[in-house]
């Protein structure tokens, strides 16, 4: 069964400073990663999607790593900003039968302080 | 493209009471998701659709749920006899195989029984 780790559960960072979000999985039989950020008490926007086969996505001030041999994505905001401070959620999916069901990490809770 | 609809945004409830909600995917997206969130916790998986077809579902579906997709287009999920461990966040997402697997989400319905 598959498990999806972020660690930490929160963090919080001063303006400028570059963020590292972590998420291990515990399956590396995976089709696909997708970060996710989430306002509180609004659904899912996604950030960034990396097939099995990629190494890395990068949109903007965003990038996110996939090490599927060691189970291990990392995202990274560039110069964080006050409007940065959300829960980012990774998961991976694993394609199953037509579809591709998604297994979340538990997310990380960031505030970035101006 | 409008996006993900889901219809009501929030719903309280009195336990024992059925409910239902109803989810509008991206137009095109043949594939469609629900997943529960709770507080503080990552979204999990309950069931998916590949046009009208029900494909799989999650053991966290229990007899009181039921999901449909009648015309492969919108979805909805019931909850019958409600039970104040069923206040969650229910979400739910579509996704195509031109999107290679990225699933979007839409707001949520946000459900309290009391």
């Amino acid at each position: 069964k598959q498990e999806v780790t972020q660690i930490p559960a929160a963090l919080s960072v001063p303006e400028g400073e570059n963020l590292v979000l972590n998420c291990s999985f515990t399956d590396s039989a995976i089709y696909n990663l997708q970060w996710f950020r989430q306002d509180p008490g609004k659904g899912l926007t996604s950030l960034l999607l990396i097939q099995s086969s990629q190494r890395e996505q990068t949109s903007g001030r965003l990038n996110a790593s996939l090490d599927k041999s060691s189970g291990r994505s990392t995202l990274y905001i560039a110069a964080s900003q006050p409007g940065d401070s959300a829960t980012y959620l990774c998961a991976v999916g694993v394609v199953k039968a037509a579809g591709n069901k998604l297994t979340f990490g538990g997310g990380t809770r960031v505030l970035v302080k101006p | 493209d409008t996006g993900v609809s889901q219809d009501p945004r929030h719903k309280i409830t009195k336990r024992g009471q059925n409910v239902t909600f109803r989810c509008d995917p991206i137009s095109e997206h043949n594939r469609l998701y629900w997943y529960r969130q709770t507080l503080g916790q990552g979204p999990e998986f309950l069931t998916y659709f590949q046009n009208e077809a029900q494909l799989e579902k999650s053991r966290l579906l229990s007899d009181r749920f039921s999901a449909e997709r009648p015309k492969g287009s919108f979805s909805t999920l019931e909850i019958q006899r409600t039970e104040q461990g069923d206040s969650a966040m229910y979400l739910c997402a579509s996704s195509s195989p031109e999107t290679r697997g990225e699933q979007y989400f839409g707001p949520g319905t946000r459900l309290t029984v009391t």
